[in-house]
């Protein structure tokens, strides 16, 4: 079953900061996720794996809450080029089949 | 990094005919590789998952007489589209995971059929 992202889609401003959810309805072993520009394959961010940690590089991070099968991607002080489609994907176990998320578009205006 | 390389990027082919699209882990050994189907503003949705030197593992809803994966090396996987439809034009993306190396998705095929 596909794990739902909320919002479906937000529009913000250069230096605004967004939340992204991953949701699902079944326990998880790790959530990756995604950003995909229009045209072009999606690129790694970072993977989560349980154990709810949390990580971040730069001004992106990302929460991993296996009790509740969430993850939240944290993106604070947009800049124009965190514009694009956002998917989390979902292991349910070590090197198995990562499932795609329904994917959250974020615009990012000047 | 490991690097995968998917290809063609972008092909036309008439309704009818068969369609070949290679994608190769270049400096790692892939033991299993996935394929992905995206149709526009959608989700990347998974077709099949072939582990080296066995039969691919097809999704429920995907035709493996239509959609014939091979996985005979550990570098390369070969998804083929045959007799392909307009309804077939969609963005195919591989992904490769190898040990130690997680998954490493190529760059994607856009393929049209007219």
């Amino acid at each position: 079953q596909q794990p739902v992202q909320s919002p479906q889609a937000v529009i913000l401003r250069e230096g605004e900061d967004a939340v992204i959810n991953c949701s699902s309805s079944k326990a998880l072993y790790s959530v990756h996720w995604y950003r995909q520009k229009h045209g072009e394959a999606p690129v790694f961010l970072m993977i989560l794996l349980k154990g709810g940690e949390q990580k971040g590089h730069d001004k992106i991070s990302a929460s991993f809450n296996e009790k509740k099968q969430q993850s939240s991607l944290y993106l604070t002080a947009s800049q124009l080029s965190y514009s694009g489609t956002y998917f989390c994907g979902t292991e349910r176990g070590g090197n198995e089949k990562l499932t795609f998320g329904t994917g959250t578009r974020l615009t990012i205006i000047p | 990094g490991a690097v995968v390389s998917q290809h063609p990027s972008r092909v036309i082919c008439k309704s009818g005919t068969s369609v070949k699209i290679e994608c190769r882990s270049l400096d790692f050994q892939a033991t299993t590789m996935f394929w992905y189907r995206q149709f526009p503003k959608q989700s990347l949705m998974l077709m099949a998952t072939s582990n080296e030197g066995s039969k691919a593992t097809y999704e429920q809803g995907v035709e493996k007489d239509k959609f014939l994966i091979n996985h005979a090396s550990l570098t390369l996987s070969t998804l083929t589209v045959t007799s392909a439809h307009p309804e077939d034009s969609s963005f195919y993306i591989c992904s490769a995971s190898g040990a130690g190396y997680g998954y490493t998705f190529g760059s994607g095929t856009r393929l049209t059929v007219v």
